[in-house]
Parts: structure tokens; sequence; C-alpha cells
């Protein structure tokens, strides 16, 4: 019953070769979440969507960018993977403020940079 | 910026033995914090959470205390098992806009051991 899934589970990328990493929901929450979580370390908000409102995260590098192209789906592009970018990547949904705090998160995709 | 500090980063307990993490936030407008289980390679799991206009809460072996006044919230759990080994994240949601951004703690490796 997985109501945030993420493809693919993992996911090998040449340094410096686009990735685009997925996402869907059968929650129909407003709300989309990618988070960064690298080894040993807590997840990092990289940016949001309300709705159709995108919202990046201040320090969200320019090489990460998002595309929300409906409610179920959610996308999100390393345009130049770095071995630093190496990590999981996990998405998640929720309902706005005021309707539910809590969050589901998907698997997570684990990006190896080679 | 809104900063969540967690301590300690690792706990071992004997089974049966409770464990306490403490986590403390430094934005005074949030208002609702969960606490968030991770096994290895897994999604972040939630166990518990607490909104600001309540105290303490408690589930079964779990429950999670909340101190506004000085800032930190607290996860207890009695009568560990091995299952409960994982790494545990706490998190804080200020108040910001329509949707539910969460800042994580940097995590808590907890080992019981049998």
């Amino acid at each position: 019953d997985a109501m945030v899934i993420q493809n693919p589970r993992y996911q090998v990328t040449q340094f410096g070769k686009p990735v685009t990493l997925s996402c869907s929901q059968t929650l129909n929450h407003n709300v989309m979440y990618w988070y960064q979580q690298k080894s040993s370390q807590a997840p990092k908000l990289l940016f949001h969507y309300y709705d159709k409102d995108f919202n990046n995260e201040a320090d969200t590098p320019d090489n990460f960018q998002s595309r929300r192209p409906n409610t179920s789906f959610c996308f999100l592009d390393i345009r130049s993977p770095g071995l630093g970018d190496a990590a999981m990547y996990l998405c998640a949904t929720s309902r706005p403020r005021g309707q539910g705090n809590g969050y589901t998160f998907g698997s997570g995709t684990r990006l190896t940079v080679v | 910026g809104e900063n969540v500090e967690q301590h300690p980063s690792t706990l071992s307990v004997q089974e049966g033995d409770s464990a306490v993490i403490k986590c403390t936030y430094s934005d005074s407008a949030s208002n609702y914090f969960p606490w968030y289980k991770q096994e290895l390679g897994k999604r972040p799991q939630l166990i518990i959470d607490i909104r600001s206009n309540v105290g303490e809460k408690k589930d079964q072996r779990i429950a999670v205390t909340l101190n506004k006044t000085a800032k930190h919230f607290s996860l207890h759990i009695t009568e560990t098992q091995p299952e409960d080994s994982a790494v545990y994240f706490c998190a804080a949601s200020p108040v910001s806009g329509g949707y539910n951004k969460l800042i994580f703690g940097a995590g808590t490796r907890l080992a019981v051991h049998p």
C-alpha cells in the first residue's frame, strides 16, 4: 500500500551526466518535498512545491532543479552531478499547515556518482 | 535561521533499560515536533509527535515531553527491545507559510543490546 513511490530505488550516474529522480503520490497531498540525506546525517530540505508554487531553500545549489507537472508527480533533476551529490534522496508529501502536520516519506532513491 | 540540536549522537543501552534522546530548537514559534525512526536503508517513519499546546504525549513504550519555555523536547523509550535499534531524528516545524517545513536534528543512533 505504498502511497509515496520513488523510482528508482538505486541510481548510478556518471560524473557530470544529468540524472532525474521521480516521485509519485496517491494521497492527493498539496505539498511535495525533496530532501537530501547524506550518510549519517539528517535529511536536508532542498525545495518543496505547494501545489504548483515552487519554493527553493536558500542554500540549495543551482545544480538541483525540480518539476511538478501535476499533483501526483514530482521530479528532481540534477544537471551535472558531482561526487558530493551522492546521497539518499527522499521525497515526502504533506497536507498544508492546519490540515495535519504529518509527512509521508517515500522509500528514497540512493544516488551513486561514479 | 531555524536550528535543531539533538543529543546524544549515539546511545547504547541494555535490553529492558530506558533510553532518552533530547532536542533543542531555536525558533520559538515552532509548533509541531515529530520524532522519526529510520532503520538502515529505509525511509524515516513517524513514531510519535507533539504539538506546542501539549506538554506530554505517550504511546505504549514511547513518550515525548515538550518544554516550550526552555525550547526543548525529549523522546523517552521504556523497556527497550533490540528492534528499537535504529537512528532516531527529532524535528521542529517553524511557522512559515502554508506548508509544514521540518527542520531535523542530526540524529541519534540507538543500539539496544540483548
